[in-house]
């Protein structure tokens, strides 16, 4: 298993801001994911955060959008770009143990947009 | 790409055997089985997966039928703290996506 940090926890924004979420964890994994989590709903994946390369986005989220960066074996950010209240969500990184399919989830950061 | 059917809600007393069903019909012979499940307010977490075995760990039981269209999770002795939403999936072959559903939310009631 694998223990995941992610910074903030929380935070309340002001529409067309721009806030970077921060995935830490506590040994090297090949594969990083981000995912999104909108009210009541289950969860999305956003993009695979591909070490020394540009990460891959699923369809309907962006680059620009949702710019990522993967220096490392062990962090990850997601930024979440020009924000609207639609963008309120909480936001989920996870890695995954090589070989399998079990993904580790860190505790997500709830991101209100006003 | 398998896709899953589980039933929305159910409920079980604390104590007793929690059986939640899924159903994967269109799976194929070298995809997994993988159930997760989300807390509320957390993370989802591994719970345990399955080919074609039945599998049992310290959480959990699957239990997969002979021809692998359905499987059942078995969670034996459930407590309040099982309460969860509890997400069956067949991860897309040959890549390393996990495509959630909208799972079972299991309301463990003392």
């Amino acid at each position: 298993s694998a223990v995941i940090s992610q910074k903030p926890s929380r935070d309340i924004c002001q529409r067309g801001t721009s806030l970077t979420i921060q995935c830490q964890v506590d040994s090297q994994v090949t594969m990083m994911f981000w995912y999104r989590q909108q009210p009541g709903q289950s969860l999305t994946l956003i993009a695979t955060a591909n070490q020394g390369s540009e990460a891959t986005y699923e369809s309907g989220f962006v680059i620009d959008k949702f710019p990522i960066s993967r220096p490392n074996l062990t962090f990850s950010t997601l930024t979440v770009s020009n924000m609207s209240p639609e963008d309120s969500s909480i936001y989920l990184c996870s890695v995954e143990v090589a070989g399998t399919y079990e993904q580790y989830f860190g505790p997500g950061t709830r991101l209100t947009v006003t | 790409d398998a896709k899953t059917t589980q039933p929305p809600s159910m409920d079980c007393a604390e104590g007793r055997a929690a059986n939640l069903p899924c159903n994967h019909s269109t799976i194929s012979g070298n995809e997994y089985v993988y159930w997760y499940r989300q807390i509320h307010s957390q993370g989802p977490q591994y719970i345990i997966h399955g080919l074609k075995n039945n599998e049992t760990n310290e959480m959990a039981s699957l239990i997969i039928t002979e021809d692998r269209k359905s499987s059942t999770l078995i969670l034996p002795h459930a407590t309040l703290r099982d309460t969860a939403v509890y997400y069956c999936i067949v991860p897309l072959y040959n890549t390393d996506k996990l495509i959630f559903g909208t799972g079972t939310r299991l309301q463990v009631f003392p």
